[in-house]
């Protein structure tokens, strides 16, 4: 049974650029949370995603998107690019009807912008 | 804003030693997870506690939770080198009703064989 898996597991882009991100939930979960984890911090919630439809938000500008698709997979876009939006971006998938949010993470892409 | 925050910052241990690592939130929750990061990797989820339990185990772990206080403590026994990571403290309400994570700055755990 697959964990959560990300991919890109690296990725180098200059300010400006716009940047994709993709996330393939644990097995059996519909449920999909994206969060950037800065160097020497906790991750922080950017939002969260259920039957295709973005249920939540934490406090990111709109330059950060999302989108789920009918397999449960996620992708995060960020346009623009700033520096400060170099950040290790996890992926945690969960599974709604379980009623409590323990969530599984993926090993994360880490996004450097130069 | 981040709910749980963490204490201490960063904890050094002997092998074999127990490590507690204490975690302090401010507002009422549904429940409370422990997770563990090596070096810059995912998290990797290690024990959840209910905001109607006292104390779970799993394993060499003990985690307790005292919701009068708002806080959580998780033990680590007879500790090994591949303990040494990162461990964070998540909740999943910071009051808005929200079934996100919210979680502190973690505590960083050094190991000494």
């Amino acid at each position: 049974d697959a964990g959560v898996t990300q991919s890109p597991t690296h990725l180098i882009k200059t300010r400006g650029q716009q940047v994709t991100l993709r996330c393939s939930p644990k097995s059996g979960h519909d449920t999909v949370s994206w969060y950037q984890q800065a160097l020497g911090q906790g991750p922080q919630f950017i939002f969260q995603y259920y039957e295709e439809e973005e249920r939540q938000r934490g406090n990111f500008p709109d330059r950060f998107s999302g989108h789920q698709f009918p397999n449960y997979s996620s992708e995060l876009n960020v346009n623009a690019l700033l520096l400060g939006d170099s950040a290790l971006y996890l992926c945690a998938s969960s599974r709604v009807s379980q009623g409590y949010n323990e969530q599984f993470f993926g090993p994360g892409t880490r996004l450097t912008v130069l | 804003s981040q709910q749980g925050e963490e204490d201490p910052q960063a904890l050094s241990i002997q092998e074999g030693e127990n490590a507690t690592m204490n975690c302090s939130y401010k507002t009422s929750i549904n429940n409370l997870q422990w997770y563990r990061q090596n070096s810059g990797r995912g998290l990797v989820h290690l024990i959840l506690i209910r905001s109607n339990e006292r104390e779970k185990h799993s394993g060499r772990l003990r985690v307790t939770l005292d919701t009068s206080k708002k806080s959580s403590s998780l033990l680590i026994t007879a500790s090994r080198a591949a303990d040494t990571a990162s461990y964070f403290c998540a909740t999943d309400d910071d009051g808005t009703g929200a079934n996100n994570l919210f979680f502190g700055t973690g505590t960083r755990l050094t190991v000494i064989p």
